[in-house]
């Protein structure tokens, strides 16, 4: 079993539309979560980081459930700019752990 | 401010071969990470470097991949006799430090095809 585990994708969805990721990790000591983008050929780059109490940032919102150990990433009114990977991270000890990411394309 | 840089940014070389990949993090983080990305492996966490020390290198394959830091900037990620399952994306980020909730900064990759 993979440490970090992310619905396999790829979710296709048209401009506009609200869509939700998921993703548990299996560590219980995991002590950093965060949602990285990766653009095709590019490198990753932090899109935000997530905590218990819920955090938005503009038309995203990510939301931490230690007890159940799962992340979550909503984006609402999606852009055809928000295709990408979206991959979810855990920091143990200071190295990260990703998830095998989800795709995301957003069509016209 | 100028972010971290990799070269080469593509490397193919032949089976048995040696080669170096380098990692010039941001100016002032003092942690530098090196990571790869494969097909089917996803990304995977090789070692760290808080300045010069190496405090987890539990990511490193095999015996043929080292790694260095010196001055607490530049790092050398070393691969010697290179095989065909060493082909990948090789990953450098650094972060101010290496603290659990620091952002880490990614490089552009350096990719690496075996012949």
């Amino acid at each position: 079993r993979k440490e970090v585990e992310q619905d396999p994708g790829p979710f296709n969805v048209p401009e506009g539309a609200t869509v939700a990721f998921n993703c548990t990790y299996s560590n219980s000591a995991s002590q950093s979560f965060f949602w990285y983008r990766q653009d095709c050929r590019k490198e990753p780059k932090l899109l935000m980081s997530v905590y218990s109490s819920g955090n938005e940032d503009g038309r995203f919102t990510a939301q931490l459930n230690r007890a159940s150990q799962y992340i979550s990433l909503l984006i609402r009114d999606s852009k055809l700019s928000d295709s990408a990977t979206y991959l979810c991270v855990v920091n143990q000890g200071g190295k990260l752990i990703f998830g095998q990411g989800t795709e995301l394309s957003v069509k016209p | 401010g100028a972010g971290v840089s990799q070269s080469p940014s593509n490397k193919v070389t032949e089976k048995g071969k040696d080669v170096e990949l380098r990692c010039d993090p941001i100016s002032g983080h003092t942690a530098l990470y090196w990571y790869r990305q494969s097909l089917g492996q996803g990304l995977e966490f090789l070692i760290y470097f808080q300045g010069n020390s190496a405090p987890d290198k539990s990511g490193l394959p095999s015996d043929r991949f080292s790694a260095e830091r010196t001055g607490g900037s530049v790092s050398t990620l070393t691969i010697q006799r290179t095989q065909q399952e060493d082909s990948a994306v090789y990953l450098c980020a650094s972060s101010l430090a290496a603290g659990v909730g620091e952002t880490q900064y990614f490089g552009p990759g350096t990719r690496l095809l075996v012949l």
